[in-house]
């Protein structure tokens, strides 16, 4: 089965700083794997994904991921943080035999102070 | 822009009590998904749709929850008796179909406060 950690669960941040966020998954086949952010009082969006390919990833709102096969990691990153970043992130995967079942990690909030 | 519609937002009710909530997925959209975000958590999947098909009910608890597309188009889930640990926020995604590259359109979700 597939499972998804989300390292941090509250980070905290001042505009301008950079930002990354870990993630890792437990499975070792071939997965896809997606950021989510969900803004306060919104619905959960997707950020980016990776299928294959580059392993550097970018998705909206100036934010990419690196896919490292030999980590399992996922990692969310973006250079400079703003105030409208504050949110839930998660990771998520799917493939192998769950097919397009997404599998959640436990989320990360982040709060951008101005 | 097309969204994942639910109703309704917001819902308290009592322990023991049938709840059910609603979600009518992007116009087009074969695959429907109902999750269960719990607070502090990621979303978990209960039930997968194929049209009116059931794809994976694996996580549901059936002895209380139940959900169904019967048409193919919006759908239902119902919660018979709720419980105090059913308290979640509960999330209806669709997608155009079932292969791993289809991207899930998320809805606002109705948060169930159980009493």
């Amino acid at each position: 089965a597939q499972s998804v950690s989300q390292h941090n669960h509250h980070v905290i941040l001042s505009e301008a700083a950079s930002l990354e966020l870990g993630c890792n998954y437990s499975y070792g086949g071939t997965v896809n794997l997606f950021w989510y952010v969900q803004y306060p009082g919104q619905h959960l969006q997707l950020l980016l994904k990776y299928f294959s390919g580059d392993p550097l990833v970018k998705g909206i709102k100036g934010f990419e991921a690196e896919f490292i096969k030999s980590k399992f990691s996922f990692n969310l990153r973006k250079p400079s943080v703003q105030w409208s970043d504050t949110a839930e992130y998660f990771c998520a995967v799917n493939g192998g035999n769950a097919g397009n079942m997404l599998t959640f990690g436990g989320g990360t909030r982040l709060m951008v102070k101005p | 822009e097309a969204e994942v519609a639910q109703s309704p937002r917001y819902k308290i009710t009592e322990k023991s009590q049938a709840v059910a909530f609603w979600c009518d997925p992007i116009s087009g959209h074969a695959t429907l998904y109902w999750y269960r975000q719990i607070l502090g958590q990621g979303p978990e999947l209960l039930v997968q749709f194929q049209d009116e098909s059931v794809v994976d009910d694996s996580q549901l608890p059936k002895d209380r929850f139940s959900a169904e597309r019967l048409k193919g188009v919006d759908s239902t889930l119902k919660i018979q008796p709720a419980e105090l640990g059913d308290s979640a926020m509960y999330l209806c995604a669709s997608s155009l179909g079932t292969g791993p590259y289809n991207e899930q359109f998320f809805g606002p979700g109705t948060r169930l406060t159980v009493l």
